[in-house]
């Protein structure tokens, strides 16, 4: 069965460095999306992405995010400068085109951990 | 989008049936019901998802009475393995929509 696959599973870095987040969406799904999960807290949207633009973005995703496709296989998400708010665990998702996006495949998840 | 409340916890022992019932009243006439399941430390998981009646897949079963205010998930005998977040979600998902999580229902199941 397909997955979404991310990369690293676990980042430390120091406040004030930049991170990049890596994922493979599944290869036929044109729909992609970033979440995170504040450890102890509820899933929160971040962005959502299709055809090389973004879609939707939430208040949190402010200038520090940014999105790319860099290639026909990799979503990733760039954080510019980490604040230690920042901790928390990404999960890219992704669904297919041709159907409603209430059925998002979910990947495994990055733990970013600011220090 | 609809405003969800679910219960916060519950508990079960292995082999019982699990009904986890969500609140829903602003409910529109375009929304649907989703239902997802969080294992720990991992992404969330689709489930089931309806839009009136009753649904069933090899996972569970979706209730949802004719007013549609709320629905109820139905794991039926439950394993220790089925200890996690389930989160019921409302709403109009147009593609590329996001998902709108509550603070879900975490269920612990004992042996």
């Amino acid at each position: 069965e397909p997955e979404v696959t991310q990369t690293p599973s676990h980042q430390v870095t120091q406040m004030g460095q930049e991170v990049i987040l890596r994922c493979v969406p599944i290869s036929n799904h044109l729909y992609f999306y970033w979440y995170r999960q504040i450890l102890g807290q509820k899933v929160e949207f971040l962005v959502s992405f299709y055809n090389n633009e973004i879609s939707e973005k939430s208040e949190i995703f402010d200038d520090q995010f940014s999105v790319e496709r860099p290639d026909g296989s990799n979503f990733t998400l760039k954080i510019r400068s980490t604040k230690l708010e920042d901790s928390a665990m990404y999960f890219c998702a992704s669904s297919p085109v041709a159907r409603d996006s209430y059925e998002q495949y979910f990947g495994p998840g990055t733990r970013l951990t600011v220090t | 989008l609809a405003k969800t409340t679910q219960p916060i916890s519950m508990d079960s022992y292995e082999g019982q049936e699990v009904n986890i019932t969500c609140s829903h009243n602003n409910i529109a006439t375009n929304d649907y019901i989703t239902w997802y399941q969080q294992f720990p430390s991992q992404g969330p998981r689709f489930i089931i998802q309806g839009y009136k009646t009753k649904v069933t897949n090899e996972v569970a079963s979706l209730f949802i009475p004719a007013d549609r205010k709320s629905s109820t998930l139905s794991l039926p005998r439950v394993s220790l393995s089925d200890t996690a977040v389930y989160y019921c979600l409302v709403g109009t998902y147009n593609q590329g929509g996001k998902l709108i999580f509550g603070q879900g229902t975490e269920l612990s199941v004992k042996p």
